[in-house]
């Protein structure tokens, strides 16, 4: 079955960098885009970045373009997103969520269960 | 980008009952419109896209419809499992954008 399980959240002061990672198996990692979707506490989602099924597009939300960079290593099923120049609102449970077609549709038919972000000092 | 506003905010049905949902877009979408489902402690689960087709393995109690900006999801008969927040999510325009959500709790 599909598994996506992310990995790498924890307490960062503002400023500072972070590398998220998440993990799949069940499917053929390298024929599907993936993205970053997270939550603030008590939050809604928020749609963070996409990178295509062969890493050769990527899109970013405005609110951390500059400062995230989503890659992925297609040789070890892994998906990464690399957090640079923390703030406060970017704490949020992350979750890595897999794209329902091989082009870059916009639809998460699979979920991750999230790792925790928190920036504070 | 997209607003997306749901309604109400909170809905409150007895198990058994009828739920019906509502998301409006800020302009159209088409019917490029997905529903999700979240559990407290929980990832979000794909309910539904296209507006209207089931992802596998949803109940037929769930259904939606709609086109353009105004969509409606509708469970038919709520079961215990069913109170959670229910987010829509336009993904005709770029970026893609949710609804804040609404809360189905039970009456």
């Amino acid at each position: 079955q599909v598994q996506l399980v992310e990995s790498g959240g924890g307490v960062v002061q503002p400023g500072r960098s972070l590398r998220v990672s998440c993990a799949a198996s069940g499917f053929t990692f390298s024929t599907y885009a993936i993205h970053w979707v997270r939550q603030a506490p008590g939050k809604g989602l928020e749609w963070v970045a996409v990178i295509s099924y062969d890493g050769s597009n990527k899109y970013y939300a405005d609110s951390v373009k500059g400062r995230f960079t989503i890659s992925r290593d297609n040789s070890r099923n892994t998906l990464y997103l690399q957090m640079n120049s923390l703030r406060a609102e970017d704490t949020a449970v992350y979750y890595c969520a897999r794209d329902e077609g091989v082009a870059v549709a916009g639809v998460f038919d699979y979920w991750g269960q999230g790792t925790l972000v928190t920036v504070s000092s | 980008e997209i607003v997306m506003t749901q309604s109400p905010a909170t809905l409150s049905v007895s198990p058994g009952e009828r739920a019906t949902l509502s998301c409006r877009a800020s302009q159209s979408v088409s019917t490029n419109l997905a529903w999700y489902q979240q559990k407290p402690g929980q990832a979000p689960r794909f309910l539904i896209y296209g507006a209207s087709t089931r992802a596998p393995g949803i109940p037929a109690r769930f259904s939606g419809s709609g086109s353009g900006t105004e969509f409606t999801l509708t469970i038919s008969s709520l079961q215990s499992e069913d109170f959670a927040v229910y987010y829509c999510q336009q993904y005709n325009n770029w970026p893609p954008t949710f609804g804040q959500g609404t809360k189905v709790e039970i009456k």
